[in-house]
């Protein structure tokens, strides 16, 4: 599976905006780039994904490079309850059978 | 988003002893399983995947013998710790993709196992 590369962490005011990069310049055509968070003693939640263009709901925004070999997570106005590991995961295309391969992700404080 | 609940949530138990985690999909059905392990301050690892119906597949290095998947029916995958160790303690967590919504996955809680 096609790699990501994520910063260890990032610091956030609260009520600011939150930009969260990921890099994936293996990604192939085929690949989703999927979102989710971890807060603490929690499983994984799913936020957000993409393949081509970008993404909006009403956690995130996902703003995706031309090429498709980075990405964008967008918190728009962080809280104190969106502290947690944000996971960048690219998973190929073809049923319900391909898992998520977790890295490290980017730790995510947020500074009352 | 669709629902995935783990039982329990937090278990203790006597070294030696075996310990069942439940996985259900409460509001869709599951063909497919996915069981994690975290260790504390680390990332995920997969140790398995469940299919209903078949026998589980298990990823490089975890003993099957070990960590037994049963995924009986469309709704409930269980791992069962057995003969466990203080080495086995770690969080547990299992995710199940919902077609429904494009196959996204959907993990649960989580079930932190301590064994003593």
């Amino acid at each position: 599976d096609a790699k990501t590369t994520q910063p260890n962490s990032m610091e956030s005011n609260e009520e600011e905006p939150v930009h969260l990069p990921c890099n994936h310049s293996t990604i192939s055509g085929t690949d989703y780039i999927h979102w989710y968070r971890q807060l603490p003693s929690q499983g994984p939640e799913y936020v957000i994904h993409g393949l081509t263009s970008n993404v909006n709901n009403r956690m995130a925004s996902l703003a995706i490079a031309e090429d498709r070999k980075s990405s964008t997570l967008i918190l728009h106005r962080a809280t104190l309850r969106d502290a947690a590991v944000y996971y960048c995961i690219l998973r190929p295309s073809g049923g319900s059978a391909r898992q998520l391969t977790f890295g490290s992700g980017t730790q995510l404080t947020v500074l009352p | 988003g669709a629902v995935v609940s783990q039982h329990p949530s937090r278990v203790i138990c006597k070294s030696g002893t075996s310990v069942k985690i439940e996985c259900r999909s409460l509001d869709f059905q599951a063909t497919t399983m996915f069981w994690y392990r975290q260790f504390p301050k680390q990332s995920l690892m997969l140790m398995a995947t469940s299919n209903e119906g078949s026998k589980a597949t298990y990823e490089q290095g975890v003993e099957k013998d070990k960590f037994l998947i049963n995924h009986a029916s469309l709704t409930l995958s269980t791992l069962t710790v057995t003969s466990a160790h203080p080495e086995d303690s770690s969080f547990y967590i299992c995710s199940a993709p919902d077609r429904g919504s494009g196959n996204t996955i959907y993990f649960g809680e989580g079930s932190w196992l301590t064994v003593v």
